[in-house]
């Protein structure tokens, strides 16, 4: 089945500084893929459509200029969180289309990246 | 917004069934419902999907009703593993594709 996968798993980085995480697909070609936040027992917050060759589309109330999106092939887009700081340490998620597959089929998710700013 | 409501929680005994309700009213004629789970710090799993008719995989069932306003995730026989988040979603149409939109979701504990 289509895997994505995310990496790094767990990082830890001090205030100020920036974190990228990379999403890839690794047995499928996706034009688009989703990145998600989610903070201790709540829901998964969609933050951003990543858009393969064209601009991420953020959602209302994400900063796009704090949440660099790139999604330059079709197999890796990754998210950078800029000028970190505390309140942006959460558990990152991004899930991906299968670009061939046919409409209603599911998305896939990584398995996440923990982010813990210092 | 999410186009789902679900129950926050709910508790199974290990061994029976785990059937967990959500309400989709807003549903339109071609839309699926699509049903995903999140084990405890890891990403989601994709379980099963449906568009009208009853559906069944190696995990789990999916029943719709007639008028496909509400759906029920069915797990036969409930394990301690079965602890988890269950989403139900709808999609949204974007500027054309499709994205989740995540509700609060149930959070099932199977009771040993």
């Amino acid at each position: 089945g289509a895997v994505v996968s995310q990496h790094p798993s767990r990082v830890i980085c001090k205030s100020g500084t920036s974190v990228k995480i990379e999403c890839r697909s690794l047995d499928f070609q996706a034009t688009t893929m989703f990145w998600y936040r989610q903070f201790p027992k709540q829901s998964l917050m969609l933050m951003a459509t990543s858009n393969e060759g064209s601009k991420a589309t953020y959602e209302q109330g994400v900063e796009k200029d704090k949440f660099l999106i790139n999604h330059a092939s079709l197999t890796l887009s990754t998210l950078t969180v800029t000028s970190a700081h505390p309140e942006d340490s959460s558990f990152y998620i991004c899930s991906a289309r299968d670009s061939a597959t046919v409409h209603g089929y599911g998305y896939t998710f990584g398995s996440g990246t923990r982010l813990t700013v210092v | 917004d999410a186009k789902t409501t679900q129950p926050p929680s709910m508790d199974c005994a290990e061994g029976r069934a785990a059937n967990l309700p959500c309400n989709h009213s807003t549903i339109s004629g071609n839309e699926y419902v699509y049903w995903y789970r999140q084990i405890h710090s890891q990403g989601p799993q994709y379980i099963i999907h449906g568009l009208k008719n009853n559906e069944t995989n190696e995990m789990a069932s999916l029943i719709i009703t007639e008028d496909r306003k509400s759906s029920t995730l069915i797990l036969p026989h409930a394990t301690l593993r079965d602890t988890a988040v269950y989403y139900c979603i709808v999609r949204v149409a974007t500027s054309g594709t499709y994205k989740y939109i995540f509700g609060t979701g149930t959070r099932l504990k199977v009771l040993a």
